[in-house]
């Protein structure tokens, strides 16, 4: 069984869209987040929540809303998909209320706004 | 910002030691080193951690400077598929959680 995965792999879209990545972790850990790899492989935190709470909130624009509905599940929904949003999304979870270091990441969804 | 420098490249031979460098001059006392890598476009993998001395696991070992300035990935016997982008991160506070920021990294690459 993936430890943590995310659907969709692979999303092309047009800008002004709106769409969701899904991300699920059957580790049973407190913390998930979502990060973000551009197209020169800086890989930036975006979001972290505890157990349904955001605790880290990047300065991303409001068009990115993560929503938390159990504590095994993180979803980062895009409003108006702009071409700068094309990338590469990992969602990670960890252990612990403030999270851990130790971070367990899925596969990637690779996002591209045409 | 990633509080850590390091290479922007190095190679291997296989089967040598892998002796990845990495300096944090600016480490606070109770701020930990840890290391991931990152194969092509998979996501990252955690690879150890520490916070003073030493640490070895299955995959690596990690020696800290006595001034935790500095400290070294060893990867004892590189293989091919070792290759990869290597992160060394130092732990950082902020909106009172804690979070892994990433630096540029060290591509690793292991010839044959």
């Amino acid at each position: 069984d993936t430890a943590v995965s995310q659907t969709p792999k692979y999303l092309v879209t047009q800008m002004g869209n709106d769409k969701s990545i899904k991300c699920e972790q059957n580790l049973g850990h407190d913390t998930m987040y979502w990060y973000k790899q551009d197209s020169k492989k800086f890989l930036k935190i975006m979001f972290s929540y505890n157990n349904k709470e955001l605790i880290i909130n990047e300065t991303v624009p409001n068009r990115f809303s993560p929503k938390s509905p159990d504590k095994a599940h993180l979803n980062l929904h895009i409003n108006s998909l702009e071409l700068g949003d094309s990338a590469v999304y990992f969602c990670a979870s960890s252990p612990g209320k403030k999270g851990s270091g130790e971070l367990f990441f899925g596969e990637g969804s690779r996002l591209t706004v045409l | 910002d990633a509080k850590t420098t390091q290479p922007p490249s190095m190679d291997c031979a296989e089967g040598r030691a892998a002796n990845l460098p990495c300096n944090h001059s600016t480490i606070s006392g109770n701020e930990y080193v840890y290391w991931y890598r990152q194969i092509h476009s998979q996501g990252p993998q955690y690879i150890i951690h520490g916070l003073k001395n030493s640490e070895t696991n299955e995959m690596a070992s990690l020696i800290i400077t006595e001034d935790r300035k500095s400290s070294t990935l060893i990867l004892p016997h590189a293989t091919l598929r070792d290759t990869a982008v290597y992160y060394c991160i130092v732990r950082v506070k902020g909106g009172g959680s804690e979070k892994l920021v990433f630096g540029k990294g060290t591509k690793l690459t292991v010839n044959p």
